[in-house]
């Protein structure tokens, strides 16, 4: 079955810095891969999608990579700040056309002034 | 604010009892789903229902069921209920019933079971 995989439980940046985060996935890959924040005790929010035709995405100061034969999607926060301090889930397609996602169990970004 | 709205936010029971969580899909979004979040599990996803029709079933008990209502609210229903069961219980929306929507989440019910 289809596995998902964020590789940091935590990551601690700079304010001002690059933060990369990383989603890798097994077997077959998605028609799509999504990105999600979370703040705590709160519900998702979407951020991004991106097409396994897409390469890059970009909206605002985040960049969404997706390569299929990596296996794998990058997610970028340009010149972070500390509100961007979250939990970022990246979600695929269990597969099928019913849109159900499998989750990562997330990376706890931490930017520290 | 998404526009999912969720009820309870908070529930605190007992083992043994039933509960059951409601939710409101944004206006307009046919699809409501189900998911547990868990600190060892992360975000599972339950059930889905398209237009008062289950579509898709996850990682749901027998304990568990669910149903979707002509005017699209949905309630989760958990009975039997265990210590493992405390978890944050989120509903989303979508649109549509399938592929590359976003899903729109709503704020949770946290249940603790005692």
């Amino acid at each position: 079955s289809q596995k998902i995989e964020q590789n940091s439980e935590a990551l601690n940046i700079q304010e001002g810095k690059t933060a990369t985060l990383t989603c890798n996935y097994t077997n077959y890959s998605p028609a799509y891969l999504q990105w999600y924040r979370q703040d705590p005790g709160r519900g998702p929010v979407f951020l991004l999608l991106i097409r396994e035709n897409e390469k890059e995405k970009r909206k605002e100061r985040l960049k969404v990579t997706f390569d299929t034969t990596l296996k794998q999607s990058l997610f970028h926060i340009t010149a972070s700040q500390p509100a961007d301090s979250a939990t970022y889930l990246c979600a695929i397609p269990t597969g099928g056309s019913q849109g159900n996602l499998i989750f990562g169990k997330g990376t706890k970004l931490s930017v520290k002034p | 604010d998404s526009g999912v709205t969720q009820t309870p936010k908070h529930l605190i029971t007992a083992t043994g009892q039933r509960v059951t969580l409601r939710c409101s899909p944004r206006s307009g979004d046919l699809s409501v789903y189900w998911y547990q979040q868990s600190l060892d599990q992360g975000l599972q996803f339950l059930i889905q229902y398209y237009n008062g029709e289950e579509r898709a079933k996850g990682n749901i008990l027998e304990r568990f069921s669910a149903q979707q209502f002509p005017d699209l609210h949905s309630e989760l229903n958990l009975s039997s209920l265990e210590l493992g069961d405390s978890a944050l219980y989120f509903c989303a929306s979508s649109p549509l019933g399938g592929s590359d929507g976003e899903q729109y989440f709503g704020p949770g019910t946290r249940l603790t079971v005692t």
